[in-house]
């Protein structure tokens, strides 16, 4: 059982360049979350899904776009990435809504904007 | 503005020490608070939770007091071994809304 699965593990990014983060879950999850990771800031929620076809904004949303056109799949995208982008993203997924439940995170993307 | 603030950054101990970390939140709407470990390399995973109704939670060596009226809890690790070296995050969160503190990272020495 994979549980949360994110690829790219690592990817560096010229300063304009777009990309697509992969999050796929196998465990039928209804609910789909978008985390980054800075040092002596914790992780801040991007983007969230309540379902397939739906998202949200979290915390700090601006720069990204997110699409759940599978249950299973949650992508996060950059259009124009930024030097500021440069972080590790978590994917997370919830059985129950919200997050007051035990959530799964993958492995994380280290992304690197150069 | 840091919603759940975490204390300390880094925390050294030996191997039978009781290291403690505390948290403190700012949103009274909060109703769920949860530890997570955090590998080098990995995600976060649950550690163990807490709901403001109880004042205490302890889970093997693990152990979580909640304090509603100062709006603070902290995480004690009873018997500590170096496998329990890595990053614990608090955190605080209602529905969809989770802020987690900064971090702690903890070396269990030998």
């Amino acid at each position: 059982n994979a549980g949360v699965t994110q690829t790219p593990k690592f990817r560096v990014l010229k300063t304009g360049q777009s990309m697509t983060l992969l999050c796929a879950q196998d465990m039928n999850h209804e609910y789909m979350y978008w985390y980054r990771q800075d040092p002596g800031m914790g992780l801040r929620l991007i983007h969230y899904s309540v379902g397939e076809g739906t998202t949200a904004k979290g915390e700090v949303p601006d720069g990204y776009n997110v699409s759940r056109l599978k249950k299973q799949n949650f992508l996060l995208g950059l259009e124009s990435a930024a030097p500021s982008q440069t972080s590790v993203y978590f994917c997370a997924s919830t059985k129950r809504q919200g997050m007051n439940t035990e959530a799964f995170f993958g492995q994380g993307t280290r992304l690197t904007v150069v | 503005q840091q919603q759940v603030k975490q204390s300390p950054q880094s925390l050294i101990v030996q191997k039978g020490g009781i290291p403690i970390i505390n948290c403190a939140y700012e949103n009274t709407a909060f109703d769920y608070f949860p530890w997570y470990q955090q590998f080098p390399g990995k995600g976060p995973a649950l550690l163990i939770a807490i709901r403001p109704d109880v004042s205490e939670k302890k889970e093997g060596r693990f152990t979580i007091s909640f304090n509603k009226s100062a709006k603070q809890f902290s995480l004690h690790i009873m018997d500590s071994q170096p496998g329990d070296s890595a990053t614990y995050f608090c955190a605080a969160s209602r529905d969809n809304d989770m802020r987690f503190g900064a971090g702690t990272r903890l070396t269990v020495k030998p």
